[in-house]
């Protein structure tokens, strides 16, 4: 168990809606992270918060937006959803110093599935 | 912009054999490393990391990897695999001096290994 739990584990939707996808990080951790792994894609990141703020931001779409909380949880929000968004999203977690001083634990995951 | 390949997509191999997966960076700086794995319906997690020192690194479960610098690559060996060593493997690289984006992990497209028991 690496202490990150993302809600729901699987989700199916229509096209052009929205989901919001949820994390808890591992307690202590102050940074989350998304990514979103697609078989064309591989694992792709997405957006990072620390401690509430936005740190940095890759590969992310518009139609996506994320937000951390004071608790630390952040979600990610995925609208106006597309057939190619179908993907596994992971949430990961990590301590102070960010993948170099603290490796990233990864959760589960949430399988979206867009019809 | 930093970016890691992966070459093989698919790794099949019977028990006891060895096992080599090629990962190659591009990146102008000094860089971190990190082998990650995934077993089937499990989370990833970390298997080994570089940052600096002894370029051959050892991990959890027999694991070992090789930073060569001139090559720009991070290969992940094993010398005999388990049949529970079936999973996907991600290398992946960040800044060692990050800045902005290059902050978070840039990760390879990953190579399934398939151990026939």
């Amino acid at each position: 168990d690496s202490g990150v739990t993302q809600t729901p584990k699987h989700l199916i939707t229509a096209t052009g809606q929205r989901v919001t996808l949820r994390c808890s990080p591992r307690s202590g951790d102050l940074s989350v992270y998304w990514y979103q792994q697609s078989l064309d894609q591989g694992l792709q990141f997405l957006i990072q918060y620390y401690n509430g703020e936005e740190r940095a931001k890759g590969n992310i779409l518009e139609r996506f937006s994320a937000q951390q909380f004071p608790d630390l949880h952040s979600e990610l929000n995925l609208s106006s959803l597309e057939l190619g968004d179908s993907a596994l999203y992971f949430c990961a977690s990590s301590g102070r110093g960010g993948p170099i001083n603290s490796p990233l634990h990864f959760g589960n995951g949430t399988r979206l599935t867009v019809t | 912009a930093q970016s890691v390949s992966q070459h093989n997509h698919h790794v099949i191999l019977s028990e006891a054999a060895s096992l080599e997966l090629g990962c190659n960076y591009s990146y102008g700086g000094t860089v971190n490393l990190f082998w990650y794995v995934q077993y089937p319906g499990q989370h990833l997690q970390l298997l080994l990391k570089y940052f600096s020192g002894d370029p051959l690194v050892k991990g959890i479960k027999g694991f070992e990897a090789e930073f060569i610098k001139s090559k720009f690559s991070f290969n992940l060996r094993k010398p005999s695999v388990q049949w529970s060593d079936t999973a996907e493997y991600f290398c992946a690289v960040n800044s060692a001096r990050p800045s902005g984006s290059a902050r978070q992990l840039t990760f390879g497209s990953g190579t399934q290994l398939t151990v026939l028991p």
